[in-house]
């Protein structure tokens, strides 16, 4: 079992540009979240997705969209990179009724000059 | 001000000791409390989750919840190279509660 995997590991855009994170879990899991870490601020979560089919807005939601394209697989797209997106961003899946299990994949560190 | 409230550190103690970490909240609502280890570069893993309030014991680890302080600990008893890493608090009104609040982290060195 891979668990959370995610792709890119590493990516650097230029202002506007446009980019999608993959993310795909092997756990059959119902929940996926997507978060960004920054120093001093924790993990704060962008979009969420409860079981498939289904999306819901974090706490820091502008400037990214979400599909949940299968139960396996969670996308996050930034359609117009702005240098406050530079991050580490993280995806995590959990079952629907332990959520506060999650697994985490490895991150994707995106910076945007 | 932030639901929940870490100290960032560094924390830097040597092999084998006692380490105490900690995090205050202000939701009382919140009844799942868990911390989670992040190692450099690596994705979170849960260490260990707690119910409402009392203590549990893992190994060298142990977790406290206080509600009624609305504070929660971490005790890591002899204490290894192998638990350096940054420590995060995290909590959940219910368990399939579809968001949880997490801590901005303690980043802890143990010195050999």
């Amino acid at each position: 079992n891979a668990g959370v995997t995610q792709t890119p590991k590493f990516q650097v855009l230029k202002t506007g540009q446009s980019m999608t994170l993959q993310c795909a879990q092997d756990m059959n899991h119902n929940s996926m979240y997507w978060y960004r870490q920054d120093p001093g601020m924790g993990l704060r979560l962008i979009y969420y997705s409860a079981s498939e089919g289904t999306t819901d807005k974090g706490e820091v939601p502008n400037g990214y969209n979400v599909s949940r394209l299968n139960k396996r697989e969670f996308s996050l797209r930034l359609e117009s990179a702005a240098p406050s997106q530079t991050s580490v961003y993280f995806c995590a899946s959990s079952d629907g009724d332990s959520t506060y299990e999650q697994y985490f994949g490895p991150g994707t560190r995106l910076t945007v000059t | 001000q932030k639901e929940v409230e870490q100290d960032p550190g560094p924390l830097s103690v040597p092999e084998g000791a006692i380490v105490s970490l900690n995090c205050t909240y202000s939701n009382s609502a919140f009844q799942y409390f868990m911390w989670y280890r992040q190692y450099s570069r690596k994705g979170p893993e849960l260490l260990m989750y707690t119910y409402s309030s009392g203590n549990k014991e893992d190994g060298r680890f142990t977790a406290q919840v206080d509600k009624s302080s609305k504070y929660i600990s971490l005790f890591i008893r002899d204490s290894q190279p192998s638990d350096s890493a940054t420590y995060l608090c995290a909590m959940a009104l219910y368990s399939s509660a579809s968001k949880i609040i997490f801590g901005s982290g303690t980043r802890l060195s143990i010195r050999p």
